[in-house]
């Protein structure tokens, strides 16, 4: 089974434009989770989609937004970049229907940067 | 969810077991242990998870102590590519993590 795949790998964006991520879950798997990582704040959840909607949300402003499509693929998208935005952005995919006992597969990572 | 303190940094020699401890005093019954690890910039790989009872696969073995308010992840014979940074996660109902700081291991040749 192909494991989950995230694109780009790699982008930079100047302050101000915004960018859009993609995220491809494993097959079978309904919830993708996104999470951003940096140096200071370490791995931080951001949000879950799970059928199209958004099941959870972390403590991110509205800046940061996402959305599933009928396939399970998800995109996650950051407006107005801040310098601060720097991060690797990792997606996370499970079947989403047993809770605490599930198991979350992560993928590579996109490693953005705001110039 | 409830809070893992995990040792900042721990070496082990290649070869030897590594015992990586994590605390969850404030864990409630429904709640599970799950261990990742990191190598640098890549992403989260999933070790092993467990409740109450101890676990073992292909990779680690976890320990989780009577009244659960302890764990240890053991690697049995450490490589050098199990270097990395290891988190420790307790996880309730809701499908989301949240990582710690989790603990960098270093093995040396």
């Amino acid at each position: 089974k192909a494991g989950v795949t995230q694109t780009p790998r790699y982008l930079i964006k100047t302050r101000g434009q915004q960018v859009t991520l993609s995220c491809s879950p494993i097959s079978g798997h309904r919830s993708v989770s996104w999470y951003q990582q940096t140096p200071g704040q370490g791995l931080q959840f951001l949000f879950e989609y799970f059928s199209e909607t958004q099941r959870n949300k972390g403590n991110f402003p509205g800046r940061f937004s996402g959305r599933q499509f009928s396939n399970s693929r998800s995109e996650m998208n950051v407006s107005t970049l801040e310098l601060g935005d720097s991060a690797l952005y990792l997606c996370a995919s499970s079947y989403g229907t047993s809770g605490s006992q599930e198991t979350q597969y992560f993928g590579p990572g996109t490693r953005l940067l705001v110039l | 969810d409830a809070k893992t303190t995990q040792p900042t940094s721990m070496d082990c020699a290649e070869g030897r077991a590594a015992n990586l401890p994590c605390n969850h005093s404030t864990i409630s019954g429904n709640e599970y242990v799950y261990w990742y690890r990191q190598i640098h910039s890549q992403g989260p790989q999933y070790i092993i998870h467990g409740l109450k009872n101890n676990e073992t696969n292909e990779m680690a073995s976890l320990i989780i102590t009577e009244d659960r308010k302890s764990s240890t992840l053991i690697l049995p014979h450490a490589t050098l590519r199990d270097t990395a940074v290891y988190y420790c996660i307790v996880r309730n109902t809701g499908n989301q993590f949240y990582f710690g700081t989790g603990t960098s291991l270093t093995v040396i040749p």
